[in-house]
């Protein structure tokens, strides 16, 4: 089982609106938590980056937060773009671990 | 942010024949480098972890032999495909990280097409 698992899986929403996304997690202790946008056949660019003492973290329209006690992180776009279309992925880093796991991504689509 | 260049972005090769993606880290020294290989609509799967100077760490059936990875100096890790074989194809991509554990840069990625 994933140690991250991200929701929904996919998402349509019209320019201008806002949308929440989820990542509930598993692993602990953990260092950071990591947002990335993924635009189609282009690498992950980081978003935001929370320790584990942070609740939230904003990044221009994208807003995260985090609640170490029930392992829920989520992503809060508001006023969406057309360029918010992509996969944005939820990362987690084990504690003293080199190691990243990632969610699977939630496809954002924004239309016209 | 840090700047990590993966080339080239797009390669066709064909079967039996051996491709070479570069990553480097353009603007800081980097002691560990990812790569990781990513299927359509799936999330990034980790296939190795390399440190500069050390032999890279394989991630469970991870092919060693066919997936050669070099990391001779702190800018640069290589990913060798070796005898490809079309299932081969699928977007690569690499990451490079300072020392410690601190934020980690990805690349554009290597879309990998093996005909």
């Amino acid at each position: 089982k994933n140690q991250v698992e991200q929701s929904p899986q996919s998402l349509i929403i019209l320019e201008g609106k806002n949308c929440t996304l989820q990542c509930n997690y598993t692993v602990s202790p953990f260092s950071n938590l990591r947002w990335y946008k993924q635009d189609t056949g282009r690498g992950p660019v980081s978003l935001t980056i929370m320790t584990f003492s942070e609740n939230t973290k904003s990044n221009g329209r994208y807003t995260a937060t985090l609640d170490a006690d029930t392992k829920q992180s989520s992503l809060h776009i508001t006023a969406s773009q057309l360029s918010d279309s992509a996969s944005y992925i939820c990362v987690v880093s084990p504690y003293n671990n080199n190691d990243m796991r990632f969610g699977a991504g939630t496809r954002l689509t924004v239309k016209p | 942010g840090a700047v990590v260049s993966q080339h080239p972005s797009r390669v066709i090769c064909k079967s039996g024949t051996s491709v070479k993606i570069e990553c480097r880290s353009l603007d800081f020294q980097a002691t560990t480098m990812f790569w990781y290989r990513q299927f359509p609509k799936q999330s990034l799967m980790l296939m190795a972890t390399s440190n500069e100077g050390s032999k890279a760490t394989y991630e469970q059936g991870v092919e060693k032999d066919k997936f050669l990875i070099n990391h001779a100096s702190l800018t640069l890790s290589t990913l060798t495909v070796t005898s490809a074989h079309p299932e081969d194809s699928s977007f690569y991509i690499c990451s490079a990280r300072g020392t410690g554990a601190g934020e980690a840069f990805f690349g554009q990625g290597t879309r990998l097409t093996v005909v």
